[in-house]
């Protein structure tokens, strides 16, 4: 089954807690994404990845932090300095076919700041 | 010129009625324009696409209008039903950035 992994499903954090979130994918895709949604606000770009040991900040990267070591995973630290956290994570990851992009999600993590 | 404006924020339909979501870009250098749908609790999924060489693209019961001189584009969804209850997004892409728009809640009441 090729497709796009994340967990946990659900994270409670404390407030000042560092907490990452995993993302994994066997689609063979170069481009990884971390997107963060709120209620009524869409999908904001966090981090970007098109290849393995490198990333861009996206709209929204303060408090956030990322790593490509392997081409598979992707995974997002939210760290104490987000001062909005709760929210529901989304990781994507696209394969391009000529110049189109289209974009696979996971099933999401939802975040929750105790 | 990033953005992508994306109406109605909500969305009631009656079963077997048609549900029309609107979105408009200013960027014309966006040069694929796909929908996404979400269910509550899951990622969105990529429901349909356009390219702006084509003024319509019909799947099953989902169907594209494009204008470009309007720079505006919607998803219809013909004979709606229960089951296509969830948020669609509308997106535009271009330079490999992909740029959603706010979502759309639909309800489709039995």
């Amino acid at each position: 089954d090729g497709g796009i992994t994340q967990s946990p499903k659900y994270l409670f954090r404390k407030e000042g807690q560092n907490v990452t979130l995993s993302c994994e994918q066997n689609l063979n895709h170069d481009a990884m994404y971390w997107y963060r949604q709120d209620p009524g606000q869409g999908l904001r770009l966090i981090y970007y990845s098109q290849i393995v040991n490198d990333f861009q900040k996206g709209d929204i990267a303060e408090g956030y932090s990322v790593s490509r070591e392997k081409k598979e995973s992707f995974p997002l630290t939210v760290t104490s300095a987000q001062k909005n956290p709760t929210a529901f994570y989304l990781c994507a990851s696209s394969g391009t076919s000529g110049t189109l992009d289209t974009r696979y999600f996971g099933p999401g993590t939802r975040l929750t700041v105790l | 010129q990033q953005q992508v404006k994306q109406s109605p924020q909500s969305l009631i339909v009656q079963k077997g009625g048609i549900s029309i979501i609107n979105c408009a870009y200013e960027n014309t250098a966006f040069d694929y324009f796909p929908w996404y749908q979400q269910f509550p609790g899951k990622g969105p999924a990529l429901l349909i696409a356009i390219r702006p060489d084509v003024s319509e693209k019909k799947e099953g019961r989902f169907t594209i209008s494009f204008n470009k001189s309007a720079k505006q584009f919607s998803l219809h969804i013909m004979d709606s039903q229960p089951g296509d209850s969830a948020t669609y997004f509308c997106a535009a892409c271009g330079f490999q950035k992909l740029v959603f728009g706010t979502g759309t809640r639909l309800l489709v009441s039995p």
